[in-house]
């Protein structure tokens, strides 16, 4: 089956601690993007990669880093400089980059990953 | 101020309503117009796209946009219980910029 996995599903922290986020496809994509949601916010771009080895800020990039060294992965982590990471993180991933998110070039998502800092 | 600005609601109506979704805009470089649904604990699917002002339909949805009042609309008729979702609009320049996304709730 193709598509866009994330795990874990769920992921408990203690304040000060680094984690990673898994995103893996299997849709030969060259855009990968990871968006941070909290209630009543919407989605919001924390860092995007149009192509393996190249990663960009978004628009709240601070507190967390990415890596983009193989075409199907994309790990997001989540630092402790990230003040207030308890959220739903989802990642996508399109053909390529632009135009963003058409039927021609759909964002596809994962399901999520919901981290609570405890 | 957002870029993409969207009343979350939440909406509760009866089976068979109608539904009206709206979002307005900031950016005037914005060109195509996205509505997507996720349902409750999900990633959001692409629901419908609009390129530039005008009216799509597909099936009991439509889209509508209104470019010269920056205004970006859902419809959704003949309403069903598996309707009930988070609706977000969402637009694009170099990235996509979404709304704040609207809770549905259609009572059976």
């Amino acid at each position: 089956d193709g598509g866009i996995t994330q795990s874990p599903k769920y992921l408990f922290r203690k304040e000060g601690q680094n984690v990673t986020l898994s995103c893996e496809q299997n849709l030969n994509h060259d855009a990968m993007y990871w968006y941070r949601q909290d209630p009543g916010q919407g989605l919001r771009l924390i860092y995007y990669s149009q192509i393996v080895n190249d990663f960009q800020k978004g628009d709240i990039a601070e507190g967390y880093s990415v890596s983009r060294e193989k075409k199907e992965s994309f790990p997001l982590t989540v630092t402790s400089a990230q003040k207030n990471p308890t959220a739903f993180y989802l990642c996508a991933s399109s053909i390529d980059h632009l135009p963003a998110g058409t039927f021609d070039n759909e964002q596809f998502f994962g399901p999520g990953t919901r981290l609570t800092v405890l | 101020q957002k870029e993409v600005e969207q009343d979350p609601g939440p909406l509760s109506v009866p089976e068979g309503a109608i539904v009206s979704l709206n979002c307005t805009y900031s950016n005037s470089a914005f060109q195509y117009f996205m509505w997507y649904r996720q349902y409750s604990r999900k990633g959001p699917e692409l629901l419908m796209y609009t390129y530039s002002s005008g009216n799509k339909e597909d099936g009991r949805f439509t889209a509508q946009v209104d470019k010269s009042s920056k205004y970006i609309s859902l419809f959704i008729r003949d309403s069903q219980p598996s309707d009930s979702a988070t609706y977000l609009c969402a637009a694009n320049d170099y990235k996509l910029s979404f709304g704040a996304g609207t809770t549905v709730t259609v009572r059976a």
